[in-house]
């Protein structure tokens, strides 16, 4: 049983560069959340997705940030022109369908913008 | 403002002593979640509680949901270096909707 994967778990861009990290949840999984981790920080709610619809994105930044999750594939969260503020630990997480409360994690990415 | 607090911070025990770290809020929460995070990992969840004053073991670790369904404690029996790790507690609030989580418990255990 596969769980949540995500990559590239280690991403470094330059600053004005775009950032693409994709989450594939786990099988049977139609839910997606993204959590943004800074250092010695908690985990912040970004975004909540299902197949080919944005639920919640109450936590995302107005600009540069944007997330999909397609009929097919993995779910892609979008940094665009990054700057420096974006470094972090990027989480995705997935739940089965019509529960919030129990989410599964994978391993992270840490974006590095120089 | 945090909605849920966690406490203590850091805690740094001695292998084989007991502790117990704490999760708090204001705010009634239908679950709660206990995740333990390893440095340059996603957290793992360890248990879910639903009921207020439900007890959960999961071997050396005890946790129990708050009869108000406002707080939950994680109690560590014999604690092992493997035991090491920062512990969160997460959970949807009754008036929301998004999935909260309480800043950590840092954990060391030294043998």
């Amino acid at each position: 049983n596969a769980g949540v994967m995500q990559n590239p778990r280690h991403l470094v861009r330059r600053r004005g560069q775009e950032a693409r990290l994709r989450c594939s949840p786990m099988k049977g999984h139609s839910h997606v959340y993204w959590y943004r981790q800074l250092p010695e920080e908690g985990l912040k709610f970004m975004v909540y997705l299902q197949k080919e619809n944005i639920i919640d994105e109450s936590g995302m930044p107005k600009e540069r940030f944007s997330a999909e999750f397609p009929k097919e594939g993995p779910s892609i969260l979008r940094i665009q022109q990054v700057v420096r503020g974006d470094s972090a630990a990027y989480f995705c997480a997935s739940s089965p369908q019509g529960t919030r409360e129990t989410q599964y994690f994978g391993p992270g990415t840490r974006l590095l913008v120089l | 403002t945090q909605l849920l607090e966690q406490s203590p911070q850091f805690l740094s025990i001695q292998e084989g002593e007991n502790l117990t770290v704490y999760c708090n809020s204001s705010s009634v929460f239908s679950s709660l979640q206990w995740y333990r995070q390893e440095p340059g990992e996603g957290p793992v969840l360890l248990v879910t509680v639903v009921t207020g004053g439900e007890v959960k073991k999961l071997k050396r670790l005890t946790f129990q949901f708050g009869d108000a369904r406002k707080d939950s404690s994680l109690h560590i029996t014999a604690a092992q270096p493997g035991d090491t790790g920062l512990y969160l507690c997460a959970g949807v609030p009754n008036y929301g909707q998004n999935f909260v989580f309480g800043p950590g418990t840092r954990l060391s255990v030294l043998p």
